[in-house]
Parts: C-alpha cells; sequence; structure tokens
C-alpha cells in the first residue's frame, strides 16, 4: 500500500513559470511533510518541510501548500530555472520514525 | 546545513561477499541514523532506523541477518550487506536525524553508495 502518492511523474516546465508537484496521504498519523531534492547519483537535499498545523509555508523560491481536511500537499518552485531539473520527492513521517517516500516526480526546465 | 559522508561512494563486490557501508555525521551527533534503499529511477524506502548503543530496528519485509547494521557512536552507522548477490545491487542512502532549536529535528542525507554484486 502506498502511503504518500504523488504527482505527476515527470512535468515539463518553461524557464521562468511555476513548477506544481502534488502529493496526497492516508495516514491521518503522520505530523511532517518534507520535500527533498535529488540529482542524478546523489542523496536527496531537503528543501522545505512543513507541519500539519501550518496552511503554507514559503521560503524563497519554494513554497509548501498544505490541506489538512483533504490529506493533501503541493510544492510550488515560483520562477523556475534549468538549475532546478532534478527528481523530487515529497515524504511524510510520524513522530521520531524514519520517511515514507512518494515515487518521485521528475521536473525539466526547459531553457 | 547538515554534513553527512558515506564511504565508500562505489562499490563492486563479488556475490558471495561481504560489502560495509559507513555513514557518518560530520558536523552534529545523530543518536539516529536512517538506512534506505533506492533502486533506479525509483523512490527510496526505509530499510531500517539505527539508534547509538541499541539494536536497529528492521522494517517489515528487509532481512536484518543480511543487512546488518551497527551504530556505535553518535556519529557513525555502519550497514553492512552480507553475503551479496546480485539482487542486492542498488543505491543504498543513510540519513541522520538533528535536532533544531526549539525542540524540532530533520533528517539529514549522505551521498549514497552504489553497490554493484557482480
Amino acid at each position: 500500500q502506498q502511503q504518500v502518492k504523488q504527482s505527476p511523474q515527470s512535468l515539463i516546465v518553461q524557464k521562468g513559470g511555476i513548477s506544481i508537484i502534488n502529493c496526497a496521504y492516508e495516514n491521518t498519523a503522520f505530523d511532517y511533510f518534507p520535500w527533498y531534492q535529488q540529482f542524478p547519483g546523489k542523496g536527496p537535499a531537503l528543501l522545505i518541510a512543513i507541519r500539519p498545523d501550518v496552511s503554507e509555508k514559503k521560503e524563497g523560491r519554494f513554497t509548501i501548500s498544505f490541506n489538512k481536511s483533504a490529506k493533501q500537499f503541493s510544492l510550488h518552485i515560483m520562477d523556475s530555472q534549468p538549475g532546478d531539473s532534478a527528481t523530487y520527492f515529497c515524504a511524510a513521517r510520524v513522530g521520531a520514525d524514519g520517511l515514507t517516500f512518494g515515487k518521485g516526480t521528475h521536473l525539466i526546465i526547459q531553457p | 546545513g547538515a554534513v553527512v559522508s558515506q564511504h565508500p561512494s562505489r562499490v563492486i563486490c563479488k556475490s558471495g561477499t561481504s560489502v560495509k557501508i559507513e555513514c557518518r555525521s560530520l558536523d552534529f551527533q545523530a543518536t539516529t541514523m536512517f538506512w534506505y534503499r533506492q533502486f533506479p529511477k525509483k523512490s527510496l524506502m526505509l530499510m531500517a532506523t539505527s539508534n547509538e548503543g541499541s539494536k536497529a530496528t528492521y522494517e517489515q519485509g528487509v532481512e536484518k541477518d543480511k543487512f546488518l547494521i551497527n551504530h556505535a557512536s553518535l556519529t557513525l552507522s555502519t550497514l553492512t550487506v552480507t553475503s551479496a548477490h546480485p539482487e542486492d545491487s542498488s543505491f543504498y542512502i543513510c540519513s541522520a536525524r538533528r535536532y533544531l532549536a526549539g525542540g524540532s529535528d530533520t533528517q539529514y542525507f549522505g551521498p549514497g553508495t552504489r553497490l554493484t554484486v557482480l
């Protein structure tokens, strides 16, 4: 059973556009929702994270929107740049547990 | 941000041999580290939770006798793949939990180790 569903699987956005990646979860015990960026052959790097008591969090060009009632959260990348081309993973966890990851979104930013 | 290292970055071994992968938190102490496995173009799957000074906790379906985890210090956890077989070939990634100001915490990932078993 996939506990965190991520979409789309791949995404192509023009330079300067907004990239939007969505995730949905089932386990209402999840209390921490991070997003990671991964380049080929590298480990994931934390981008931004949110807890369910907040509906939105912004850090630079990255924004998480969180809808607790719908059990959904999304990542928005504003003014997308070619250097943002990577695979993005949403994740969730309960308390001090390890992370449950979505399947990933392969993002390509076209110049 | 916090730095987590892994060694080696790549390893090729023969079937039946054992391989040890090290995960170190370089600028903070980590009582808890996690080991993940990632297949090509796939997501990360949690294998086990490594706690300093105690036995690791393995996820369902992960063979604890095959994937030996030792967390002997606050900055080092090791994963040993015993009697490796080609199906064990994968990208192994560790993460370390760091506690932040205010009592929150987050996980920082290492760069990963590419294991190829011939």
